[in-house]
């Protein structure tokens, strides 16, 4: 069974681009989890899908981030305008339901902001 | 709102010493618990976990961890490190009213020397 995969796994951008992170889950789970570390710190809960549906984006830094999982399959999440702060490590994960609990993290993408 | 604190940002350790990771959280309602660990270059992957029944749960790779509900502390341990655990080490917390998300701890880093 393939794992949860995510691309790219490294970004470079300036100040101002935009970049779009891709998270494809595990097959057949539902949940979608997408997770931040920024260098230093923990790592932050962003959104949560089920489904195509946006169950809790209660971590979404601010308007310039958009997630999407069209179709409940892959997700992406785009970051437009980047800013510096935005650097850092993006991790999804997914699990079957909330009953298990389970998350299986992807391998992360490593964002850098310059 | 709930928040996890690891005691310990970096322990180093020799080979076969005993290892305890401390993590307390903070959260009124029912918690479930975790530990992931991520070595070099590898995803994060689960070590353990607990949802209810007996607090002393054992993972992979001879780690345990013991849910004291007094104490709001779910600690890892080891009888016996080996420099195959060098690894950074995170306690997490869910609940199943907030949708599954996880709540990290800062992360411990964990180096054995041979």
């Amino acid at each position: 069974e393939a794992g949860v995969t995510q691309f790219p796994s490294h970004s470079v951008i300036e100040k101002g681009q935009t970049v779009t992170l891709r998270c494809d889950p595990i097959s057949g789970h539902d949940n979608l989890y997408w997770y931040r570390r920024v260098m230093g710190k923990e790592i932050k809960f962003l959104l949560h899908f089920v489904k195509e549906s946006k169950q809790d984006e209660s971590g979404m830094p601010n308007n310039r981030f958009l997630a999407e999982r069209t179709g409940g399959t892959y997700s992406t999440l785009k970051v437009q305008p980047a800013e510096l702060e935005d650097s850092g490590v993006y991790f999804c994960a997914s699990s079957q339901n909330i009953g298990t609990y389970e998350q299986y993290f992807g391998p992360g993408t490593r964002l850098t902001v310059t | 709102a709930q928040s996890v604190s690891q005691h310990n940002h970096h322990v180093i350790l020799s080979e076969a010493a005993s290892l305890e990771l401390g993590c307390n959280y903070s959260y009124g309602g029912t918690v479930n618990l975790f530990w992931y660990v991520q070595y070099p270059g590898q995803h994060l992957q689960l070590l353990l976990k607990y949802f209810s029944g007996d607090p002393l749960v054992k993972g992979i790779k001879g780690f345990e961890a013991e849910f004291i509900k007094s104490k709001f502390s779910f600690n890892l341990r080891k009888p016996s490190v080996q420099w195959s655990d060098t690894a950074e080490y995170f306690c997490a917390v869910s609940s199943y009213n907030q949708g599954g998300k996880l709540i990290f701890g800062q992360g411990t880093e964990l180096s054995v020397k041979p």
